[in-house]
């Protein structure tokens, strides 16, 4: 079993719907998480952090941590096009060092 | 936040051959960190870059193969030693820009295909 799970999709949504994105977790030792946004033939870029449990939102996108269910949300409202990218999760311990757990990343596809 | 370029940004290369790749950060920076893609698998670190000590390699990564060189706070490099089609990734080079939650940038990666 991988530590991180996350759906692969690809998951297809029209202009303006919300979206959700997730992922799963078996180490409950993990403190922080991540969710990076992907270009194809880029980088992965941080879009949002969060400590612990809890909600933290950032103008379209709201992140949501439930660590009694190990589970980890990405919310997108109001998609657009430009929103069209593969997201990954990612998680670190406290104390852990600089290694981030990565879940394998959902593409998403934002149709006009 | 930090400015990472890498070279090559893709290579194509033949079975058995190394391929060295370079990261330059515009800044000066503790640790780097390169990670490997792999189609359909998550991003996996490959090992930390420290200046002026050895490279710190994660398990299943091994100095020989993947042998990393680190002269100052802004510039490392990777090679790919003796490469079958099983190295074909995309290899990123990464920094912390957030020290209290050790966010990372990323560069853009070198997509290298082995034939």
């Amino acid at each position: 079993q991988k530590e991180v799970e996350q759906d692969p999709g690809p998951l297809s949504v029209p202009e303006g719907a919300i979206v959700s994105l997730n992922c799963t977790y078996s180490n409950s030792a993990f403190q922080y998480f991540m969710w990076y946004r992907q270009y194809s033939r880029k980088g992965p870029e941080l879009l949002m952090y969060t400590y612990s449990s809890g909600n933290k939102e950032d103008g379209r996108f709201t992140a949501q941590v439930d660590k009694s269910s190990k589970y980890i949300s990405l919310f997108i409202r109001d998609s657009q096009p430009s929103d069209s990218a593969t997201y990954l999760c990612a998680m670190r311990l406290t104390g852990g060092g600089n290694k981030l757990t990565f879940g394998t990343g959902t593409q998403l596809k934002v149709e006009l | 936040s930090a400015v990472i370029s890498q070279k090559p940004s893709r290579d194509i290369c033949q079975r058995g051959t190394s391929l060295t790749i370079q990261c330059q950060v515009d800044s000066q920076v503790t640790m780097m960190f390169w990670y490997r893609q792999q189609p359909g698998q998550s991003l996996t670190l490959i090992a930390t870059a420290n200046q002026g000590s050895e490279a710190t390699y994660e398990s299943g990564f091994v100095i020989d193969k993947f042998p990393i060189s680190r002269p100052n706070l802004t510039f490392s490099t990777l090679t790919v030693s003796n490469m079958s089609p099983e190295d074909s990734s995309i290899y990123l080079c990464s920094v912390v820009v957030d020290s209290g939650a050790n966010v990372l940038t990323f560069g853009a990666g070198s997509r290298l295909t082995v034939l």
